[in-house]
């Protein structure tokens, strides 16, 4: 079945890069997913990738796909406070209408 | 933009009652889901909702869960009788390709 693993805690400078990681264990999963938490917020689509592409870009995220090892990561360039969240890497297996499983999130502190 | 909402935002009940959380979809969309968050925990599947009927659930989703579409517009679940491991997030989503969620509904059983 499905699972999603990723480190719990990252901190980082303002103004520093920031990289967040996740393993997956499905390797058919068509889709990759970051989602974004802030505090008492939901949880909002950040960015994703088709399973076969290996890198996206978009302004200061850049998301890195290893198929082969099933490892995703988030690279957010220039890390403001207000990126200061939780976020959380997730599947899709199949078609559109499947489910997400989930990681169980990193806390990104960002420290001024 | 159009966004997924839900209400209310905090439902505090006692054990053995019925719940009803609420979500209002992204009006076009045509799949809707329902997750769950306990506190520390990943974020769970509980149901997809397709064209009027359950596509999918998962084991957490048992005889106890209920959803429905009442109107076109509104999706609910229903916990009939609740029980303290019920407290959690609960987060609804809708999606036409990729899932959009609701800001959640916290409960809380005592």
């Amino acid at each position: 079945g499905e699972d999603v693993e990723q480190s719990l805690f990252l901190s980082v400078r303002e103004g520093d890069s920031s990289v967040i990681n996740c393993t997956y264990t499905d390797s058919s999963s068509t889709y990759l997913y970051w989602y974004k938490q802030e505090p008492g917020a939901g949880l909002q689509l950040l960015t994703y990738i088709f399973s076969n592409m290996d890198m996206k870009q978009d302004q200061r995220l850049t998301v890195l796909l290893n198929k082969k090892d099933k490892h995703l990561s988030l690279r957010i360039a220039d890390t403001q406070t207000g990126d200061s969240a939780i976020y959380f890497c997730a599947e899709r297996v199949g078609g559109g209408y499947q489910k997400v499983t989930f990681g169980i999130g990193t806390k990104l502190q960002v420290i001024p | 933009e159009p966004e997924v909402t839900q209400t209310p935002s905090h439902q505090v009940t006692q054990m053995g009652q019925e719940v009803i959380l609420r979500c209002v979809p992204i009006s076009n969309h045509l799949y809707f889901y329902w997750y769950r968050q306990i506190l520390g925990q990943k974020v769970e599947f509980l149901v997809s909702f397709y064209n009027n009927e359950i596509s999918e659930k998962s084991e957490i989703f048992d005889d106890q869960f209920s959803v429905e579409r009442p109107d076109g517009s509104n999706f609910t679940l229903k916990i009939r009788s609740t029980k303290l491991e019920d407290s959690a997030m609960y987060f609804c989503a809708s999606s036409l390709g990729e899932q959009f969620f609701g800001p959640g509904t916290r409960l809380t059983v005592l």
